[in-house]
């Protein structure tokens, strides 16, 4: 398996609502990232994780919550989330421990609608 | 702090001439530069790096650290390469992670 996967593709939820969006590779690659695309703009970072452990934040508000169950699997837990958090939000995974330097490999997205 | 330029935010030319996208970078060291394209609908996919100086789907790059810029060029547009196009840099310590540029979407028409 070549690839990062990411459920759910589609996501709509209120601003009171509790979600989860997951993402898997199972090529061995020891870091993973979350981004966030807005539309016709570059991804954003949010957080990196490198062996399991969180080794960056950039600044997100905590209504993102990030956790690394196994080094196979990323989530990001969301909750109590605005509009302007309506985006694409990418799941990537390197080879190496993050340490930048290193080809990403993404995954589709999951398009998330806040109502 | 390093910063990443695209001038052109949209980029038509006609099936079978040639492009070239641009991007111009700022950072104090020695960066890695890499290309990502994003067909519409796929996923944002590595096109190719300045490290490893391959052509991929006809296209090249250069680094010119001269110039601090590092195009993208291919001979002969296809219509196929219609998508949006980021340059990303990718420095050391604390600049590590990818810094993208704001894209170049290119249309090739027929």
């Amino acid at each position: 398996d070549t690839e990062v996967t990411q459920t759910p593709k589609h996501l709509v939820m209120g601003m009171t609502n509790k979600k989860s969006l997951k993402c898997e590779q199972h090529m061995g690659h020891r870091a993973m990232y979350w981004y966030k695309q807005k539309a016709k703009k570059p991804p954003e970072l949010m957080f990196v994780y490198s062996y399991e452990k969180l080794s960056i934040n950039e600044s997100v508000p905590s209504r993102f919550s990030p956790e690394c169950p196994n080094s196979s699997l990323l989530n990001l837990h969301l909750h109590a989330l605005q509009p302007e958090d309506s985006a694409l939000y990418l799941c990537a995974s390197s080879p190496s421990g993050g340490q930048g330097r290193e080809k990403l490999l993404f995954g589709s997205g999951t398009q998330l609608s806040v109502l | 702090a390093q910063r990443v330029t695209q001038p052109e935010k949209l980029l038509s030319v006609f099936k079978g001439a040639p492009v070239e996208l641009k991007c111009n970078y700022s950072y104090s060291g020695s960066p890695e530069l890499f290309w990502y394209v994003q067909y519409s609908r796929q996923r944002l996919q590595l096109l190719l790096r300045h490290i490893s100086r391959e052509s991929i789907k006809g296209f090249t790059a250069d680094l010119n650290k001269g110039e601090t810029s590092f195009h993208l060029k291919k001979p002969f547009a296809q219509e196929e390469d219609s998508a949006m196009y980021y340059c990303a840099l990718s420095g050391s310590g604390s600049a590590r992670q990818l810094t993208f540029g704001s894209g170049t979407q290119l249309t090739v028409l027929p």
